[in-house]
C-alpha cells in the first residue's frame, strides 16, 4: 500500500536549517510529484510547492520562495524540504503529499513533522 | 491568491442527523475543460488529512458514500448524511485551480 514516512521532530535554533525527509513506498516513486504543506494553528494549511520527483523540477509558492528547497532522491524514493534560515514563525508541522499526476491530488499524506524554532 | 472561506467556524450535529459546510472561492474554480477544481479534505483528530472529495463533487476512494459535493462556480457545499462518531474532526475545502493552492481556515465538526 502507499505509504509516506516522515523523519521525526525537529527542535532548531533561530537563524539555522533543517531538512525533513519523506520516504514513499508501495508505488513507483517518480510517477508521481510530492508537494508539502505546512500547518500551524493560525494559518491553518499553506502550500508549500512540489517537486516533479522524475526531473527533480520544482513549483514553488512565492511566499516560500527562499525559505523552503525541495529535493529528491530517487535513489531511495525519498523527497526532502530544506527549511533556511529559521524564524519562530516557521514552528509547525509540515506535511508532504502525493501529488501529480492523477486527479486524486493529495490522497496520500505522510503523518506530519513537527518543526519548532526556539532559542 | 485565492481566498477560500468557510462556514460555519464548528458545527454540533447529532448522530444520525445530517451536516452541511459551506465553502466560498473568491475566484471561480471552474476550469475551461469543465472541471471545477475544489476539493474537500477531513482531519480528524491527531491524524494527517485525508481527501474526501475532488473535483467538487467526486467521492475518494474509500470514502463512505454518506459525503457528497455539490456547489457551483465559486460556491460549495460539502453534505455529510447521518453523521457518525468517526465523522469528528476538522473539515476543509481546498483550490487547487491555481497556484499558490489554497485552502480554507476549517469547519470543526463536533457530535453532540
Amino acid at each position: 500500500q502507499v505509504q509516506l514516512q516522515q523523519s521525526g521532530a525537529e527542535l532548531a535554533k533561530p537563524g539555522s536549517s533543517v531538512k525533513i525527509s519523506c520516504k514513499a513506498s508501495g508505488y513507483t516513486f517518480t510517477s508521481y510529484y510530492i508537494s508539502w504543506i505546512k500547518q500551524t494553528t493560525g494559518q491553518g494549511l499553506e502550500y508549500i510547492g512540489y517537486i516533479n520527483t522524475g526531473s527533480g523540477g520544482t513549483n514553488y509558492n512565492e511566499k516560500f520562495k527562499g525559505k523552503a528547497t525541495l529535493t529528491v532522491d530517487k535513489s531511495s524514493s525519498t523527497a526532502f524540504m530544506q527549511l533556511s534560515s529559521l524564524t519562530p514563525d516557521d514552528s509547525a508541522v509540515y506535511y508532504c503529499a502525493r501529488d501529480y499526476p492523477g486527479i486524486t491530488r493529495f490522497a496520500y499524506w505522510g503523518q506530519g513533522t513537527l518543526v519548532t524554532v526556539s532559542s | 491568491d485565492i481566498v477560500m472561506t468557510q462556514a460555519p467556524l464548528s458545527v454540533s450535529v447529532t448522530p444520525g442527523e445530517s451536516a452541511s459546510i459551506s465553502c466560498r472561492s473568491s475566484k471561480s474554480l471552474l476550469h475551461s475543460n469543465g472541471i471545477t477544481y475544489v476539493y474537500w479534505y477531513l482531519q480528524k483528530p491527531g491524524k494527517s488529512p485525508q481527501l474526501l472529495i475532488y473535483r467538487m463533487s467526486n467521492l475518494a476512494s474509500g470514502v463512505p458514500d454518506r459525503f457528497s459535493g455539490s456547489g457551483s462556480e465559486t460556491d460549495f457545499t460539502l453534505k455529510i448524511s447521518r453523521v457518525e462518531a468517526e465523522d469528528v474532526g476538522i473539515y476543509y475545502c481546498g483550490q487547487l485551480l491555481e497556484n499558490p493552492l489554497t485552502f480554507g481556515s476549517g469547519t470543526k465538526l463536533e457530535i453532540k
